[in-house]
């Protein structure tokens, strides 16, 4: 079964700083996801990565994707506190287009002034 | 456009009753998704909908777990005798064929 590590779990950061998350997985995939929750809310699709050393940006956010290492990052540059929420990565079994997700642990980002 | 919508928002329920949880996936979204997600568990896999194909059940931890998706569109998740560990936040996503899941706001189910 494919397995999805996340690195920190848990991150405090002050505004203004950058900082990265970390996603590794087991298996071959070629299909990545950064997810946001805020409490109590469901989850916001912000990337979906489709091939190795695909890039993608959003404002502060920057996720990259390196297929042949098994691992994802996501970039956060310059922290506000609007920030502050769960990302999780979430990774598709190789070769398929549609299929179950298989999501990390979810790092629990809190951004402080 | 409207997204996923999931019903009840709440479920409070007592240990050995069924309940039934409703995702109504976006409008054309031919794939539909339950996960589950609970604090010591993370979220986790529960079955998956795809167009008329037989769905894949891999995920439901027990036999008390069922669900169906009528006419390709609404799914109904059951679970019968519930249990404590059953209380968790129950989340559906559906896709079309670009693949990303578009999650539901989710069902929170509380077993007493």
């Amino acid at each position: 079964e494919l397995k999805v590590e996340q690195n920190p779990l848990f991150l405090s950061m002050q505004e203004g700083k950058n900082y990265t998350i970390y996603c590794n997985y087991s298996t071959t995939s070629d299909r990545l996801y950064w997810y946001r929750q805020d409490p109590g809310k469901s989850l916001e699709s912000l990337f979906v990565l489709l091939s190795n050393g695909a890039v993608k940006q959003e404002g502060r956010l920057m996720a990259s994707l390196d297929t042949k290492a098994r691992l994802s990052t996501l970039h956060i540059t310059a922290a506000v506190h609007d920030l502050s929420a769960t990302y999780f990565c979430a990774v598709l079994d190789r070769g398929s287009t549609l299929g179950r997700l298989y999501f990390g642990r979810g790092t629990q980002l809190t951004v402080w002034p | 456009g409207a997204g996923v919508s999931q019903s009840p928002s709440n479920k409070v329920t007592e240990k050995g009753k069924d309940v039934e949880l409703r995702c109504d996936p976006i409008s054309g979204h031919t794939a539909l998704y339950w996960y589950r997600q609970s604090l010591g568990q993370g979220l986790e896999f529960l079955i998956y909908f795809q167009g008329n194909s037989a769905p894949d059940k891999s995920g439901l931890p027990s036999d008390r777990f069922s669900a169906e998706r009528t006419g390709g569109s609404v799914s109904t998740l059951t679970i019968q005798r519930t249990q404590q560990e059953d209380s968790a936040v129950y989340l559906c996503a559906s896709s079309s064929e670009a693949a990303t899941q578009y999650f539901g706001p989710g069902t929170r189910l509380l077993v007493l």
